[in-house]
């Protein structure tokens, strides 16, 4: 059964610096893995998707990087910014003939000004 | 513009009864999903559908019913017999051929009154 975490479950830094988020997930035989961003009372907005395929995909000061075999994935965010704050999510879609995803529990992050 | 659309953004329902969320989408995607979101317990599906007139039960589906007469609308019936409702309902649409990217909606709170 397909299990994804997240580390840090919270993250505080000050505005300016690199981030990296942390997603795993158990079973590697994932057809992609998506991040989202989800602020509070809000839905979630997809931020990248990589497909199986990939290592990585960027989207302007974020990149996301894929590693199958290890069961990894990192959300890496450039020069953050208080607007940055949310929380982040990383889900995969099971492997069966129905797509349902899995998600993580998040990372909740806040940039200070 | 295409994307998904919950209403209403609150709901406030009585002990006993049963109340309907909507989804819409203009995607023209054939699958949809209902989660459930919990502080501190991440999302949980409770139903899904693959295509019109088809649906299965998530991992949370005792107190919940849907249907899917139409492609654009999935919507979902809160019960009586679901004991503890109170929470954040978001409906996510997808493709169903090759690695779908998931969509969501800006979700519905619902809280027993």
């Amino acid at each position: 059964k397909q299990e994804v975490t997240q580390i840090p479950a919270a993250l505080s830094v000050p505005e300016g610096e690199n981030l990296v988020l942390n997603c795993s997930f158990t079973d590697s035989a994932i057809y992609n893995l998506q991040w989202f961003r989800q602020d509070p009372g809000k839905g979630l907005t997809s931020l990248l998707l990589i497909q199986s395929s990939q290592r990585e995909q960027t989207s302007g000061r974020l990149n996301a990087s894929l590693d199958k075999s290890s069961g990894r994935s990192t959300l890496y965010i450039a020069a953050s910014q208080p607007g940055d704050s949310a929380t982040y999510l990383c889900a995969v879609p099971t492997t069966s003939g129905t797509y349902k995803y899995i998600f993580g529990t998040g990372t909740r992050l806040k940039v200070l000004a | 513009d295409g994307g998904i659309t919950q209403s209403p953004k609150y709901l406030f329902r009585k002990e006993g009864q049963n109340v309907t969320l909507s989804c819409e989408q203009n995607l023209n995607h054939d699958a949809m999903y209902w989660y459930r979101q919990d502080p501190g317990q991440g999302l949980r599906l409770i139903y899904y559908s693959q295509i019109v007139n088809d649906f299965q039960k998530g991992d949370i589906a005792e107190g919940y019913s849907v249907s899917r007469e139409k492609k654009e609308s999935f919507p979902l019936t809160v019960t009586s017999a679901q004991k503890n409702p109170t929470a954040f309902y978001l409906c996510a649409s997808s493709s169903s051929v090759g690695g779908p990217e998931a969509f969501f909606g800006q979700g519905t709170r619902l809280t027993v009154v």
